[in-house]
């Protein structure tokens, strides 16, 4: 199974500061298709999980700019630009290139 | 507007068993794989199964393999988790969840399932 190993597992953020949260896989997403597997999800408090960024760069529908993804093979980050306080929960990546799916540990946002 | 509303959850024995349901709605459910996904404190968001748009290729993980069995019925718009021999560390809230592009991309809101004595 690929293990996703997220960094940090936590992040206090003051509001209108940047905050990043990096991703690594034990094996490469690339596809021989081309493309990335690594897609990122928040789930916020009481929730269920929401897709923010697909396959490492492409914001999902109705996700904020301030939201952006980016890496390659097995190192991957996601960027908040400015954190706002709707920003709050829990950020997991996720692979999407082989059986069985397999989620990073989570990374939990709180604003200072 | 699209809708996963899963139900069948609830509090069963050690070696109990459970069916899940999840009825869908508000968009062509027998054009989309489908996945169980469960989440616990402990283990974090972990994948469970995932079924072909007609049934006929199923997929586990190891922790679950030969104790559950996904199934659908595309005429009822409906995704079931058969949950035989349960154990303690299957306790958790269970996701019935859309297939898109590897992705993914719609989560039901979930049903809790406990298993305790």
């Amino acid at each position: 199974d690929i293990v996703m190993t997220q960094t940090p597992l936590s992040l206090s953020v003051t509001p209108g500061q940047p905050a990043s949260i990096s991703c690594k896989s034990s094996q490469s997403l690339l596809n021989s298709d081309g493309k990335t597997y690594l897609h990122w999800y928040l789930q916020k408090p009481g929730q269920s999980p929401q897709v923010l960024i697909y396959e490492v760069s492409s914001r999902f529908s109705g996700a904020p700019d301030r939201f952006s993804g980016s890496g390659s093979g097995t190192d991957f980050t996601l960027k908040i630009s400015r954190v706002e306080a709707e920003d709050v929960g829990v950020y997991y990546c996720m692979q999407g290139i082989h059986l069985p799916r397999t989620f990073g540990q989570g990374t939990k946002l709180e604003i200072k | 507007e699209l809708h996963l509303v899963e139900s069948g959850g609830g509090l069963v024995q050690p070696g109990g068993s459970l069916r899940l349901s999840c009825a869908a709605s508000g968009f062509t459910f027998s054009s989309y794989w489908m996945h169980w996904v469960r989440q616990s404190p402990e283990k974090g968001l972990v994948w469970v199964s995932r079924i072909s748009t007609d049934g006929s290729s199923t997929y586990y993980a190891d922790s679950v393999k030969g104790r559950f069995t996904i199934s659908r019925d595309n005429a009822k718009n409906t995704l079931y988790l058969q949950m035989n021999s349960l154990r303690a560390e299957d306790t958790a809230v269970y996701y019935c969840a859309r297939d898109y592009k590897t992705m993914i991309d719609s989560w039901g809101q979930g049903t809790l399932v406990t298993v305790s004595s």
